[in-house]
């Protein structure tokens, strides 16, 4: 069955430092979600991409879709405490307009002051 | 607005027991969806609720079921409950099926003993 592999699983990073999660599936995506979960909390959507190279931002965040759909990225730009949490890509896996989403297993990410 | 809600948090059950959780949408949303996330199966969809209808279905065996009420209220129930089953419960909701934003609950904690 289609799977989401996101890399890497964990990330520490030092506050202000730059930082990229990726996303990847062996299959074409017929749209990709991304969403950050904190510990106890449901998930808050960031964004979502569907067009081959397409690319959106949102304040410090920036995710991208490759030409092929197979392939997205999420970069955050100079790192804060308050991007800490889990990062999850969700992906849409056929031309079906239905919830059966697939996901990654998410990056945990820490944020050091 | 409020947003989605969920009850219980935090649920303690034993092997054999069945539980029933519930989810309230957002105001004016129609649409709820049901997941389970598990450290190491990550967040695996359940089913779709619009219209007090079952839209859609994911790969759960039938110990697994949910309702929708016509508050479009959700409720989803575990019967026979294994060990297997502990996980957190998410619940989303969407004005309609298809809508490309989710609103997520904080969730339902279950631990089976």
């Amino acid at each position: 069955s289609q799977e989401l592999e996101q890399s890497p699983q964990s990330l520490i990073v030092q506050e202000g430092k730059n930082l990229t999660i990726n996303c990847t599936s062996s299959k074409t995506l017929y749209g990709l979600y991304w969403y950050k979960q904190k510990y106890g909390e449901g998930l808050i959507f960031l964004m979502m991409l569907q067009k081959g190279g397409e690319e959106k931002s949102h304040e410090k965040i920036t995710a991208k879709l490759d030409e092929k759909k197979q392939q997205s990225s999420l970069h955050i730009t100079a790192s804060q405490p308050s991007h800490a949490g889990i990062y999850l890509c969700g992906a849409v896996p056929n031309a079906g307009n239905n919830r059966k989403l697939i996901w990654g297993l998410g990056t945990s990410l820490a944020v050091n002051p | 607005k409020a947003g989605v809600t969920q009850t219980p948090r935090y649920l303690i059950k034993t092997r054999g027991q069945q539980v029933t959780l519930s989810c309230s949408p957002i105001s004016g949303h129609r649409s709820v969806s049901w997941y389970q996330q598990t450290p190491g199966q990550g967040l695996q969809f359940l089913f779709e609720y619009f219209s007090e209808t079952q839209r859609n279905k994911g790969n759960f065996p039938g110990r697994f079921s949910g309702r929708q009420f016509s508050n479009s209220r959700s409720e989803m129930n575990v019967s026979t409950l294994e060990l297997g089953d502990s996980a957190l419960y998410l619940c989303a909701s969407s004005r309609a099926p298809g809508e490309v934003t989710q609103y997520f609950g904080p969730g339902t904690r279950l631990t089976v003993l």
